[in-house]
């Protein structure tokens, strides 16, 4: 079955940098577009950023542009989400999610968990 | 680009049918069949409920509907029952080739 398990969270201060992992099973991990999603504590989920199958094109919310980056390596069926610049509002539980094609797919068919990352001082 | 417009909580008792509203604006709910919903227990992973509007995945209930007219999406859930008691998002593809998630509704089943 479909597993994608994220990792690399934990307590960072603000201005310092993280990268997450997020490892995918039970899949052809290189036919299918990725995304990340993110829940703040007490709020709804907000969309960070997306990749493309093959990494060829990607996209992040503007809140995160320019600190945020996202990229996959097929060869390890592994997706990440490089992050700079890390600040308070960072803060929350971020989730992998798969498109159920190799582009955007326009919707998230399977999500991991999750893995917590905390800005603070 | 805001987020989606959705009630904080709704309930019902078991058999009866609820639905939840997204409302959004013609810049993503009014513009696409884009719009999925989720199903979130928490701190477990989120499960896609209804995607483009009205379709379901196989291995979803049939009892899990979707619908939109116009700027607002709805979700209804027929036959309640207690394991469906959970976090409800909405959400919409946009025209600025993002995402955006409504604010989350709490259903209750009583």
């Amino acid at each position: 079955q479909v597993q994608l398990v994220e990792s690399g969270g934990g307590v960072v201060q603000p201005g310092r940098s993280l990268r997450l992992s997020c490892a995918a099973s039970g899949i052809s991990f290189s036919s299918y577009g990725l995304h990340w999603v993110r829940q703040a504590p007490g709020k709804g989920l907000e969309w960070v950023a997306g990749i493309l199958y093959d990494g060829s094109n990607k996209n992040h919310v503007d809140s995160v542009k320019g600190r945020f980056t996202i990229s996959r390596d097929n060869s390890k069926s592994t997706l990440y989400l490089e992050m700079k610049s890390l600040r308070a509002e960072d803060t929350a539980v971020y989730y992998c999610a798969k498109s159920p094609n190799r582009g955007y797919g326009y919707n998230f068919d399977y999500w991991g968990q999750g893995t917590l990352v905390t800005v603070s001082s | 680009q805001s987020a989606l417009t959705q009630p904080a909580s709704v309930s019902g008792s078991p058999g009866q049918s609820i639905t939840i509203s997204c409302t959004g604006t013609s810049s993503d709910v009014g513009s696409y069949y884009y719009v999925s919903w989720y199903q979130h227990h928490p701190g477990k992973a989120p499960k896609l409920m209804i995607y483009d509007v009205s379709k379901r995945p196989s291995r979803v209930s049939d009892r899990f509907s979707g619908s939109k007219s116009g700027n607002t999406a709805s979700l209804t859930i027929s036959g309640l029952q207690a394991e469906d008691e959970a976090d409800y998002y909405c959400c919409s593809y946009t025209t600025s080739n993002i995402w955006v998630f409504g604010g989350g509704t709490q259903l209750t089943v009583l």
